[in-house]
């Protein structure tokens, strides 16, 4: 049973660039959520995607977009990247929207902007 | 969810001793209430929940105790070993919103000691 992965492991950007990131939930999962994590504090969250479709989204910019595919897999897509965005980015994967249902982590994708 | 704080930042114990870490929320909506366990460099692992119709739960060395009125649970870790060593994290999810995110705490870097 693969659990949550996360492509790529690392990435180093320089301002004004532009990223993807990719995330495949754990096998039964439906719901895809982002969050950053700068050096030291707790993630924060970013956005949530169920049926395709933002569900819910955090305090960030424009600038930070995603996208579901049909078989519940997830990008995060960032504009005109700011030294500022360089963070881990965890995705977290789970069942639905409604009940509490747990949250499963990825590796994360480690961002560096220069 | 929403304003989440964690007591204390840090905590440093002797191997075999207890620790306990408390985590305080505002949004009463508020439903789930999960701690998890990060090592440097590692993905956030979680290590026991709590739902909002119970009020203790243990895992071996490991409990959570919750206090809906108080809007309060807290995480015990009983006769702790070296490696329970790491940064904890509470992240109460509450349904506001339509999604079901998780709001992490500051963290509480948990350093136990020969």
């Amino acid at each position: 049973d693969a659990g949550v992965t996360q492509s790529p492991t690392h990435l180093i950007k320089t301002r004004g660039q532009q990223v993807t990131l990719r995330c495949s939930p754990k096998s039964g999962h439906d719901t895809v959520s982002w969050y950053q994590q700068a050096l030291g504090q707790g993630p924060q969250f970013i956005f949530q995607y169920y049926e395709e479709e933002e569900r819910q989204r955090g305090n960030f910019p424009d600038r930070f977009s995603g996208h579901q595919f049909p078989n519940y897999s997830s990008e995060l897509n960032v504009n005109a990247l700011l030294l500022g965005d360089s963070a881990l980015y965890l995705c977290a994967s789970s069942s639905g929207l409604a009940g509490a249902d747990t949250q499963y982590f990825g590796p994360g994708t480690r961002l560096t902007v220069l | 969810g929403e304003n989440v704080e964690q007591h204390p930042s840090t905590l440093s114990v002797q191997e075999g001793d207890s620790a306990v870490i408390k985590c305080t929320y505002s949004d009463s909506a508020s439903n789930y209430f999960p701690w998890y366990k990060q090592e440097l460099g590692k993905r956030p692992q979680l290590i026991i929940d709590i739902r909002s119709n119970v009020g203790e739960k243990k895992d071996q060395r490991i409990a959570v105790t919750l206090n809906k009125t108080a809007k309060h649970f807290s995480l015990h870790i009983t006769e702790t070993q070296p490696e329970d060593s790491a940064v904890y994290f509470c992240a109460p999810r509450g349904l506001t919103g339509g999604g079901n995110k998780l709001t992490f705490g500051t963290g509480t870097q948990l350093k136990v000691e020969l």
